[in-house]
């Protein structure tokens, strides 16, 4: 199964509203989920089965959908926000989608 | 506060074996109802995942690299190993241990991680 997230890049400034997108290209269910990686760390789960919150993460992160469209958006950016997210499915396998640099504008 | 940490060669020569290990602080991997699994990122391939394996040894690969994967788990010394055979420039990357959330899970989300170390394949 083939993640395609988008956009590639999204320019934002603190405050505002980030809405990231992942699409399959075949049904995964509920099965996907949403990590932050920052420079130089190991990916951070921040969301599992499409929109439960992992253990720590601020409810500013949330996330939707089902079948092949998702969406991660975060409420309010804030500093510590701006990173890259990727998405990745167990629908089939496992894949992960190439990712979304937020930076800050 | 469960912690993964991986180890092994940084440089790997051409159509020999990578090998890394994964060692697990904070939990017994023997009385574990989770997968471990290995994840490999580099700037062409992106994430990908590689394979996961239980206390038990049951494994679960990637179809595409199946045939060159195998993965260890060594309960008396809490970690558990990767070996990549037949490796090329292609397989240079950097390499994440990480667990499997869902219990009983082969195919599974990762909520911990190791830092990653970054294998190179070159003569």
């Amino acid at each position: 199964i083939v993640l395609t997230q988008s956009p590639a890049t999204l320019s934002l400034s603190p405050g505002e509203k980030a809405t990231l997108t992942c699409r399959a290209s075949q049904t995964v269910s509920r099965f996907l989920a949403w990590y932050q990686q920052k420079p130089g760390q190991a990916p951070r789960l921040l969301i599992y089965d499409a929109d439960n919150r992992a253990s720590g993460i601020p409810d500013r992160f949330s996330g939707s959908g089902s079948g092949t469209d998702f969406t991660l958006t975060i409420s309010s950016l804030e500093p510590e926000d701006f990173a890259v997210y990727y998405c990745q499915q167990r629908g089939n396998w496992i894949t992960f989608g190439q990712g979304t640099r937020l930076e800050i504008k | 506060q469960l912690q993964l940490q991986e180890s092994g060669p940084g440089l790997v020569k051409p159509s020999e074996t990578l090998s890394l290990t994964c060692s697990v602080s904070g939990d017994t991997i023997s009385g574990s109802v989770y997968y471990w699994g290995w994840i490999r990122q580099s700037p062409g391939r992106g994430l990908e995942w590689i394979g996961s394996i239980s206390s038990r040894g049951s494994s679960s690969f990637n179809p595409s690299l199946k045939s060159r994967v195998n993965l260890f788990v060594d309960t008396s010394k809490n970690h558990f190993s990767l070996n990549l055979n037949s490796v090329t420039a292609a397989d240079t990357s950097l390499y994440f241990c990480a667990r499997g959330r869902d219990a009983h899970n082969p195919t599974s989300f990762f909520d911990f991680w190791g830092q990653g170390i970054l294998v190179t394949v070159s003569s």
